[in-house]
């Protein structure tokens, strides 16, 4: 069945350091690919997306590209911000059952 | 207030009780989902709904039963609660099939501890 793997977290960084979040899928089709952010104490929120190859996905310095080939969606920003520390969820839209797939999230904390 | 609140907040029970977590959106959004989130499991879905009167059953489903009888509210009811089902429990809400959009638009979350 289709499937996210995240890497494994915590993941620790300084402030303004380059952050990678790896996140790879298994699917039938061609399914559209999201990351979501929650903040602690909050629910979850849309990050970005990308729905079909080679798209990239990008908000608030956020970026992802969507690769068919490697079948992936790394997560990178350039320089990470404090107010950046949350858990970052990897997920695909499943055109099987029309419902979100979740990885297991990775927990980014990012010190002063 | 607009969007989509849970209630309550937080909830101690013991085991073999029933507790009912509720959810209400005022999108009028068609489906509607709950998860639960547990370390080293992510988000797991337990029951969702794309419309009223119709459920399905998500991915942990046993122990738990929802309803919806009216578009904006989607209780989840644990029958007898166990202390596996400590958890935080997320509804969230979506105005087209997910997949397509995957604009999920979520609460803020149930934090269950069951004694």
């Amino acid at each position: 069945g289709d499937s996210v793997t995240q890497m494994e977290g915590p993941v620790t960084l300084s402030e303004e350091a380059f952050l990678t979040i790896n996140c790879t899928y298994t699917a039938t089709g061609y399914p559209s690919l999201f990351w979501y952010v929650q903040y602690p104490g909050e629910g979850l929120q849309l990050l970005l997306k990308a729905t079909k190859a080679d798209d990239k996905g990008s908000n608030k310095g956020f970026e992802a590209t969507y690769r068919k080939e490697t079948t992936s969606f790394h997560l990178e920003k350039g320089s990470v911000q404090v107010s950046d520390s949350a858990v970052y969820f990897c997920a695909l839209g499943s055109s099987n059952t029309g419902k979100l797939i979740f990885g297991q999230g990775t927990t980014l904390q990012v010190k002063p | 207030d607009a969007g989509i609140t849970q209630s309550p907040r937080y909830k101690i029970t013991e085991t073999g009780r029933q507790v009912t977590l509720m959810c209400h959106q005022t999108w009028s959004h068609s489906y509607m989902f709950w998860y639960r989130q547990d370390l080293g499991h992510g988000l797991r879905l337990i029951y969702y709904s794309a419309a009223a009167d119709i459920t399905d059953k998500g991915e942990v489903p046993d122990g738990y039963v929802v309803s919806r009888s009216k578009t904006e509210n989607f209780p989840l009811t644990l029958e007898s609660a166990t202390r596996s089902q400590t958890s935080v429990y997320f509804c969230a809400s979506s105005e087209n099939r997910p997949s397509n959009t995957g604009e999920l638009f979520f609460g803020e979350g149930s934090r269950l501890t069951v004694l």
